[in-house]
């Protein structure tokens, strides 16, 4: 069974620094990796699948990278509607959730 | 515009069946490279994938959940549902469906996703 550890649990940074989250899998899981942002009482909404592949309609600023067992969403610049929680997710015979990172206003 | 809307009690009692419907709109159930999948998220903790399914009936399911959870489809009135058996308090959730787009080599990804519906399990 694949584990997802994403870290840090919850980061604190100010609007236009840069975000970098890490997402961390027990076993290889190749490109099979997608990131969902989640807001406060709101469902998770797609950004990055494939590891790098922005979903529709989300902003340059969002990046994926990695490959193996780790891999980083990273923000390029933090604006005030970014601070949310986000979820890596793995899928191959089944899905699995990191457990998130917070990522809060400084 | 793609949408989802999950419904059902928003209560369940100890040991009882929990059963949630999502009705999709805006395209359909039927469509090919799709699956349709639901997710919970226990109250402040993170995401737990429940099972998938093809509309032609053919599911997957967590491994931990597989003994328990039953999804189907209903390909007339375009929505799919989950019954969930002998629910405890740990069952309490918020439930989310969702669209998964399958991928060339794994499962794929979720979206979108419909805005979730609290279940409450409690005598």
């Amino acid at each position: 069974e694949i584990v997802l550890t994403q870290s840090p649990a919850t980061l604190s940074l100010s609007p236009g620094e840069r975000a970098t989250l890490s997402c961390r899998a027990s076993h290889s899981v190749s490109s099979y990796l997608a990131w969902y942002q989640q807001k406060p009482g709101q469902a998770p909404r797609l950004l990055i699948y494939d590891t790098s592949n922005r979903a529709t309609g989300i902003p340059a600023r969002f990046n994926g990278s990695g490959s193996g067992t780790d891999f980083t969403l990273t923000i390029s610049s933090l604006e005030p509607e970014d601070f949310a929680i986000y979820h890596c997710q793995y899928c191959s015979n089944w899905f699995t959730f990191g457990q998130g990172t917070k990522l809060e206003i400084k | 515009q793609l949408q989802l809307q999950e419904s059902g009690p928003g209560l369940a009692k100890p040991s009882a069946t929990l059963s949630l419907t999502c009705a999709v709109s805006g395209g359909s159930i039927r469509s090919s490279g799709y699956y349709w999948g639901w997710i919970r998220q226990p109250p402040g903790k993170g995401l737990e994938w429940i099972g998938s399914l093809y509309f032609s009936g053919y599911t997957e399911y967590n491994p931990s959940l597989r003994s328990r959870a039953t999804i189907s489809v209903d390909t007339s009135n375009n929505q799919f549902s989950v019954k969930l058996t002998s629910v405890t308090a740990a069952d309490a959730a918020v439930y989310y469906c969702a669209r998964q787009v399958i991928s060339a080599g794994g499962l794929g990804w979720f979206d979108p996703w419909g805005q979730g519906f609290l279940v409450t399990v409690s005598s």
